[in-house]
């Protein structure tokens, strides 16, 4: 079994959706989780950062874990054509050290 | 403030060379993190470096070296490059260890 687990998609909605994207772990001791979005020929570009379990919202962009269930989401309101890209994300042990990818999931969001 | 920058943005060797990429971090980190992405793999970590010491190694083979200046700007090394070494190898940096890493845009190698 992976440590992080991430479907890859393709996932394709229309402009406006609430786009929903979530990951599984199986490390009971991570403690902090991240969102990165990655453009083509771009590196992976920060969105959410947490620590712990809980909610955190920023803007068009709700990030949730609950580690009880080893399982994180991330929630795109109102998406924008802007917003086709991958997303990855990300967990460790101890902030930036030795973070654990999922594979990405690539959205594309039609006009 | 001035992001991670990677130079060079593109590489081409062949099998057998060796190859050295540059990492300058975000002003103020002194925390600097190299990974590799490949289509098969995704985002696997290399190493860590705080303070010009490596603080964490990632399970790959010992042809994979990097090193921390004082600036803290760092480079990474590979010798005896192998076709599967193509990838996209990208440098973050962050400010403690408490804070996110924020990504270059990466130094595509290719491995002919």
């Amino acid at each position: 079994q992976k440590e992080v687990e991430q479907d890859p998609g393709p996932l394709s909605v229309p402009e406006g959706a609430i786009v929903s994207l979530n990951c599984t772990y199986s490390n009971s001791a991570f403690q902090y989780f991240m969102w990165y979005r990655q453009y083509s020929r771009k590196g992976p570009e920060l969105l959410m950062y947490t620590y712990s379990s809980g909610n955190k919202e920023d803007g068009r962009f709700t990030a949730q874990v609950d580690k009880s269930s080893k399982y994180i989401s991330l929630f795109i309101r109102d998406s924008q054509p802007s917003d086709s890209a991958t997303y990855l994300c990300a967990m460790s042990e101890g902030g930036s050290e030795k973070l654990v990818f999922g594979k990405g999931t690539k959205l594309t969001v039609n006009p | 403030k001035a992001g991670v920058t990677q130079t060079p943005r593109y590489l081409i060797k062949t099998r057998g060379q060796q190859v050295t990429l540059s990492c300058s971090p975000i002003s103020g980190h002194r925390s600097v993190s190299w990974y590799q992405q490949t289509p098969g793999q995704g985002l696997q970590f290399l190493f860590e470096y705080f303070s010009e010491t490596q603080r964490n190694k990632g399970n790959f083979p010992g042809r994979f070296s990097g090193r921390q200046f004082s600036n803290s700007r760092s480079e990474m090394n590979v010798s005896t490059l192998e076709l599967g070494d193509s990838a996209l190898y990208l440098c973050a940096s962050s400010f403690t260890d408490d804070s996110p890493l924020h990504f270059g845009n990466g130094t595509r190698l290719t491995v002919t």
